[in-house]
């Protein structure tokens, strides 16, 4: 039973540039949250997917988006990007339709922005 | 706004020994669940224990274990019998099931955790 898989595991991009992070979630769930995990903190959550939308967002610009695909899996874009940005972005995995709503994270990306 | 604070930057314990980890929230929805998670220095994010709120019995899961004090919103982490595989970075999360933030995850800074042969 696969968990969750992210790519790439590290990525260093310049100021301004543009990004995309992937995600497949763990088999059997279809809601996919991301969260973005500066150094030495807490993630904070960026968004939610389910059935293809967004349901959830958190306290982040619109440089921040997402999708979600019909097998589930979701990418993260982050445009123009600051130096800010660099941090662990972090893809968990969930049921959206039953109550147990434990998240199941993946290994995370590495965005370091020069 | 809804918070998680764990006032303990870093802690330390012996091989073998009980370690309590302390958490409280704050929130003013009824219906959440808690959780904590365990982020080791090769950073996957690993479930420890959930509490759903509802529930007056404290979680178990084998070596670990919680004391939820849903009045004082508390919800502390015990690890018995502390081995070396414990030692990482332990996360106190909620998640509120009703309201403006349902389904999403809010952390408190972390705790850091070494465990000492």
């Amino acid at each position: 039973d696969a968990g969750v898989t992210q790519s790439p595991t590290h990525l260093i991009k310049t100021r301004g540039q543009q990004v995309t992070l992937r995600c497949s979630p763990k088999s059997g769930h279809d809601t996919v949250s991301w969260y973005q995990q500066a150094l030495g903190q807490g993630p904070q959550f960026i968004f939610q997917y389910y059935e293809e939308e967004e349901r959830q967002r958190g306290n982040f610009p619109d440089r921040f988006s997402g999708h979600q695909f019909p097998n589930y899996s979701s990418e993260l874009n982050v445009n123009a990007l600051w130096l800010g940005d660099s941090a662990l972005y972090l893809c968990a995995s969930s049921l959206g339709g039953t109550i147990s709503r434990t998240q199941y994270f993946g290994p995370g990306t590495r965005l370091l922005v020069l | 706004a809804q918070t998680v604070t764990q006032s303990q930057p870093e802690m330390s314990v012996q091989e073998a020994e009980t370690v309590t980890l302390s958490c409280t929230y704050d929130t003013s929805e009824s219906n959440y669940y808690l959780f904590w998670y365990k982020q080791p220095p090769s950073r996957q994010m690993i479930l420890v224990i959930r509490q759903e709120a509802y529930k007056q019995q404290n979680a178990t899961e084998n070596r670990f274990s919680v004391n939820f004090q849903k009045a004082a919103k508390s919800f502390s982490l015990k690890i018995s019998d502390s081995q070396l595989g414990d030692t990482a970075m332990y996360f106190c999360a909620f998640i509120p099931l009703l309201g403006g933030s349902q389904g999403n995850l809010i952390f408190g800074k972390g705790t850091k955790l070494s465990v000492k042969p």
